[in-house]
């Protein structure tokens, strides 16, 4: 079973700060995607990744940027944290050459900004 | 801008009812339509899914209905359980390009 792990189920930060979440996956998955859940707007994504230190940006990169120096962690950073930017975070990985193209993701880090 | 549109936002539905839930997309180069099933406090995972050279594809008690030329598709959740209580999403890719475009998300409440 593909196991995605995110650093925190739950994070509370203050404007401005600088925000972390991390992703690591234990199934040696080229690609690696960050979104952002939020109610009646479905899942948005941020950023993707498909391969170490290689990214693209996804619908909503504005205020946000990633880094993947290991193929199974995948970093989101907050530069500078904004209550509109107080929401779910998922991140989820796919196998390059996979019929189905499935996504499997992580459980979610809630974030705060206050 | 959503590329995919899904309705209704919410729905509730008596155990034993039929559930149905309602997609359309613009962009014709998709070529792969997934559902995904969220469970409160975890991630969405793949429910079913198909593809635009077949119109139905039934899994279970779920089943998806795909009209090409009208550029929809839709679930159906037949005999609905308290079980199947979640969000669900429906998506649409291209092959080999990895990203889904995702509906809003639909919250599916069963009573018993």
């Amino acid at each position: 079973d593909v196991k995605v792990t995110q650093s925190s189920r739950y994070l509370v930060k203050r404007t401005g700060e600088k925000v972390f979440l991390e992703c690591v996956q234990d199934m040696d998955h080229e690609n690696m995607f960050w979104y952002r859940q939020d109610p009646g707007l479905g899942l948005r994504l941020i950023y993707f990744s498909y391969d170490v230190k290689m990214k693209e940006k996804g619908d909503i990169p504005e205020g946000y940027s990633v880094s993947r120096e290991k193929k199974e962690r995948f970093s989101l950073i907050l530069e500078s944290a904004s209550t509109n930017q107080t929401s779910m975070y998922l991140c989820a990985t796919t196998l390059v050459g996979s019929s189905y193209n499935e996504q499997f993701f992580g459980p979610g880090t809630r974030l705060t900004v206050l | 801008q959503q590329q995919v549109k899904q309705s209704p936002q919410s729905l509730i539905v008596q155990k034993g009812g039929i559930s149905i839930i309602n997609c359309a997309y613009e962009n014709t180069a998709f070529d792969y339509f997934p559902w995904y099933q969220q469970f409160p406090g975890k991630g969405p995972a793949l429910l079913i899914a198909i593809r635009p050279d077949v119109s139905e594809k039934k899994e279970g008690r779920f089943t998806i209905s795909f009209n090409k030329s009208a550029k929809q598709f839709s679930l159906h959740i037949m005999d609905s359980q308290p079980g199947d209580s979640a969000t669900y999403f429906c998506a649409a890719t291209v092959t080999n390009d990895y990203k889904l475009s995702f509906g809003a998300g639909t919250t599916v409440t069963v009573r018993a």
